[in-house]
């Protein structure tokens, strides 16, 4: 049963603290991402990778870190230096190479950060 | 900037009548867009795409019209039914992009009254 595993489901992060969000997929996909999205707002982009060891900083990078050693994994690190990091995170996956095929990203679940 | 948007936060629909939710682009890189369905709580899931060579398809209940001159597309859900409501998100991304990025419009809140 292939798709995308975001864990956990809940977070709470105290002042000063990083926490780590988990993305799994088995889909065989090259390139994963992970989104912030706030209340009434639309998705966006905090980092991306394309290929194991490799990754990108997208359009709200900061206070934010990823790592990506496993095709199958990509976890994001809310640092303490993320003032407001109360949202909904999303990962995403999608194949790479050519064709139509690689503009379709597959979501997790998604994991809600909360600050105590 | 916002490359794409939503103009309509919300929209209200009696069942079995037309739904249309629209969008507009300002980048005319985007060749290929998309539409997302998102339920509270969930990950967005992918409903139905469009290449900028085309301007209409249609996949059973939904149809995606694309106005390549206006920079505008939209969905089309007939005949709308409860289960439809949800927010709904479009995106559009430049096929030929290494990243395979997405640029996501703010969404619209579909709601569907039985």
């Amino acid at each position: 049963d292939g798709g995308i595993t975001q864990s956990p489901k809940y977070l709470f992060r105290k002042e000063g603290q990083n926490v780590t969000l988990s993305c799994e997929q088995n889909l065989n996909h090259d390139a994963m991402y992970w989104y912030r999205q706030d209340p009434g707002q639309g998705l966006r982009l905090i980092y991306y990778s394309q290929i194991v060891n490799d990754f990108q900083k997208g359009d709200i990078a900061e206070g934010y870190s990823v790592s990506r050693e496993k095709k199958e994994s990509f976890p994001l690190t809310v640092t303490s230096a993320q003032k407001n990091p109360t949202a909904f995170y999303l990962c995403a996956s999608s194949t790479s190479g050519q064709g139509i095929a690689k503009n379709i990203q597959y979501f997790g679940a998604g994991t809600r950060l909360s600050v105590l | 900037d916002q490359q794409v948007k939503q103009n309509s936060p919300s929209l209200s629909v009696q069942e079995g009548r037309i739904s249309i939710l629209n969008c507009d682009y300002t980048n005319s890189m985007f060749d290929y867009f998309l539409w997302y369905k998102k339920y509270p709580a969930e990950g967005p899931t992918f409903l139905i795409s469009i290449s900028s060579i085309k301007d209409k398809n249609e996949d059973g209940r939904f149809t995606v019209f694309l106005n390549k001159s206006a920079k505008h597309l939209s969905l089309h859900i007939v005949p709308s039914q409860p289960g439809d409501s949800a927010v709904y998100f479009c995106a559009a991304s430049i096929s030929n992009n290494a990243g395979n990025m997405l640029t996501f419009g703010g969404g619209t809140r579909l709601m569907v009254k039985p």
